[in-house]
């Protein structure tokens, strides 16, 4: 079956980076984008940006350009997406989700990965 | 920019109908999308496209688009919906991908 299997928790002091790992299987990694989607504690989801199915291309949003780069590795169907230059308000569960859109101008997320807990704390 | 809006918390009766709505500019020209979240759990798609149920998703879940505003409706609502409800759609005109703000649905 499709499924996204994140990296674990993480725990990391201001200043420092993380890079979290979401390992696809299942399906043709190559044939679909990567989302990166971020949730703060008891906040909404938030979304991070993307990767292209080859890897090429990245579309960040705008509050994380400059400290976010989302990477993959299609000889093991991982994406990568690492922050750097933690504060304490980036702790927050982050989830890789596969894209899937259609002609119909609609696009949507499935399956999530299971998220990933990064803690930033001095 | 486009944002999405939706009412922070709705609440229904067991067995009741109940529509949750999400409005933007965004949603002129593409789709919504619908994710429940559970406690402690990852988002799982519950409508996409015009109208469309993934498998695993109850048929008493529907989705709508009209102008400016997606609506998932449930129709009979059951103890196990009781969830946070975001909807997600692309901005076009900004070359990105957004979420509302998420809606609490309380079964009563």
């Amino acid at each position: 079956q499709v499924q996204l299997v994140q990296s674990g928790a993480e725990m990391k002091k201001p200043g420092a980076s993380v890079k979290v790992s979401c390992k696809a299987s299942g399906y043709t990694f190559t044939r679909h984008y990567m989302h990166w989607v971020r949730q703060a504690p008891g906040q909404g989801l938030e979304w991070m940006g993307l990767i292209n199915p080859t890897g090429r291309n990245t579309n960040y949003a705008q509050k994380f350009q400059g400290r976010v780069t989302m990477t993959r590795d299609t000889s093991t169907s991982t994406d990568y997406m690492e922050l750097s230059s933690l504060r304490s308000d980036d702790t927050a569960v982050y989830y890789c989700a596969r894209d899937i859109s259609d002609a119909t101008s609609s696009w949507w997320l499935d399956p999530w990965g299971q998220g990933t807990l990064v803690t930033v704390s001095s | 920019s486009s944002e999405l809006t939706q009412d922070p918390a709705v609440s229904v009766a067991l067995g009741q109908t109940v529509r949750i709505t999400c409005q933007g500019d965004s949603l002129r020209t593409c789709y919504a999308s619908w994710y429940q979240q559970k406690p402690g759990q990852a988002p799982v798609l519950v409508i996409y496209g015009k109208n469309n149920r993934p498998s695993g998703t109850p048929d008493r879940f529907s989705g709508s688009n009209s102008g400016n505003t997606a609506s998932l409706t449930i129709t009979g609502a059951q103890a196990e919906d009781e969830a946070d409800y975001y909807c997600y759609s692309r901005d076009r005109s900004a070359n990105r991908w957004v979420f509302g703000g998420g809606t609490k649905l309380t079964v009563l």
